[in-house]
């Protein structure tokens, strides 16, 4: 069965430091990729998303991603981080062979420190 | 970006009874929509696909006579936890899926069973 990876449960960091979240994934064949964030109390929402092209997203409040095919990966990472940014992020993949279903990483819940 | 509600957002209901939880895309057509139940502290799961103007497609393990879910049109899926017991207390989300299979999600719904 397809499944996704996120290798951070918990990551506390300072502001202004740079962040970089793991995401892996199983073979499977086609996939489109997403991160989501999580505010504390809020909904998910869509940080940014890969389909094809140019493997190094950008995506909303600052964050990229780079798609790395030959390892499986979709890496999130922002430069510098803000309090603002305490949430947790999901990574999540469309797995065409499934059927087009989203299957998320169990989450990383990141903490910035003011 | 798409706007996805569900109502209501929190519910509480005594053990034995059944709740309904609505999840409506709001400015976009969606023929499929997802329910997910997500556990404190861990990702979402994936419970069920539904498809409008036809049966939902279940994941492995989940009830189907238990959690009934109709699409009743493009832009409504509901959502109904029978019998309810206290171990199917949680949070259940929805997301819409637009043509471009994008996901957006619903604010979630906690269901608490007494």
């Amino acid at each position: 069965a397809q499944s996704v990876s996120q290798h951070n449960h918990h990551v506390i960091l300072s502001e202004a430091a740079s962040l970089e979240l793991g995401c892996n994934y199983s073979y499977g064949g086609t996939v489109n990729l997403f991160w989501y964030v999580q505010y504390p109390g809020q909904h998910l929402q869509l940080l940014l998303k890969y389909f094809s092209g140019d493997p190094l997203v950008k995506g909303i409040k600052g964050f990229e991603a780079e798609f790395i095919k030959s390892k499986f990966s979709f890496n999130l990472r922002k430069p510098s981080v803000q309090w603002s940014d305490t949430a947790e992020y999901f990574c999540a993949v469309n797995f065409k062979a499934a059927g087009n279903k989203l299957t998320f990483g169990g989450g990383t819940r990141v903490l910035v420190k003011p | 970006g798409a706007v996805v509600s569900q109502h209501p957002s929190w519910v509480i209901c005594k053990s034995g009874t059944s709740v309904k939880i609505e999840c409506r895309s709001l400015d976009f057509q969606a023929t499929t929509m997802f329910w997910y139940r997500q556990f404190p502290k861990q990702s979402l799961m994936l419970m069920a696909t539904s498809n409008e103007g036809s049966k939902a497609t279940y994941e492995q393990g989940v009830e189907k006579d238990k959690f009934l879910i109709n699409h009743a049109s493009l832009t409504l899926s509901t959502l109904t936890v029978t019998s309810a017991h206290p171990e199917d207390s949680s949070f259940y989300i929805c997301s819409a899926r637009t043509p471009s299979i994008e996901q957006y999600f619903g604010p979630g719904t906690r269901l608490t069973v007494t």
